[in-house]
């Protein structure tokens, strides 16, 4: 298996709030990816980086932002979290513009 | 925007059907398309990653074929057991990197 972890796995956070939700590989993978899974509407891609200080948004990047330090771990935060934002939450990594990409395990938010 | 669309949404077949399912998504910029299962309670795992215009890929009872000019795959699945039954998933991967999903075809079978 693929050496990606999702931390936390659970997490129940009031309106307003601010959350992290951090993604952490031991792949050394250039690419990672946050996806939220949402009835009806498959994975869709929040943001993404293809290298350390490199991001880029997708398609549904409003209210999120990430960073990457460092290769082994990318950060999604929500600055003020919203009852919308409530999902499922998937990192993926990828090493090459040709490869698979690889799951973590997911991350299930509750916004209240 | 990049637009993925999978057909159909959900599929119920018997046991020894056979059945196939179609993924489109745009033919610029196109770099490698993805297939993917997901079963319940886990996460995606990947069948194929295809890159090249005619390329067909088997795995098992699982095969898949792309055609890049016109924007679309099939997956295909010979003899459908009910291990088969799962979301399945494309993914169009853009030369920047970007890997859009589809919405997911959600297939199952019944002994």
């Amino acid at each position: 298996d693929a050496g990606i972890t999702q931390s936390p796995r659970h997490k129940v956070t009031e309106t307003g709030t601010p959350v992290t939700l951090r993604c952490h590989q031991t792949e050394n993978h250039r690419y990672m990816y946050w996806y939220r899974q949402d009835p009806g509407h498959g994975l869709r891609l929040i943001h993404y980086s293809y290298g350390v200080k490199d991001t880029d948004k997708g398609e549904v990047s409003d209210g999120y932002s990430v960073s990457r330090s460092k290769t082994e771990d990318f950060l999604l935060t929500l600055e003020s979290a919203t009852s919308s934002q409530t999902s499922v939450y998937f990192c993926a990594i990828s090493e090459g513009d040709r490869d698979e990409a690889f799951f973590g395990q997911g991350t299930r938010l509750t916004v209240v | 925007i990049l637009n993925v669309e999978q057909s159909p949404q959900s599929l119920h077949v018997q046991e020894g059907d056979s059945t196939n399912f179609t993924c489109s998504f745009p033919s610029s910029n196109f770099y490698a398309l993805h297939w993917y299962r997901w079963e319940t309670a886990k996460s995606p795992e990947a069948l194929f990653v295809m890159t090249l215009n005619g390329d067909e890929k088997k795995k098992g009872r699982i095969s898949a074929t792309l055609n890049t000019k016109e924007g679309y795959s099939y997956l295909y699945i010979k003899g459908s057991q009910p291990e088969d039954s799962a979301t399945y998933l494309c993914a169009f991967r853009n030369q920047g990197g970007k890997l859009i999903f589809g919405q997911g075809t959600e297939l199952s079978v019944k002994p």
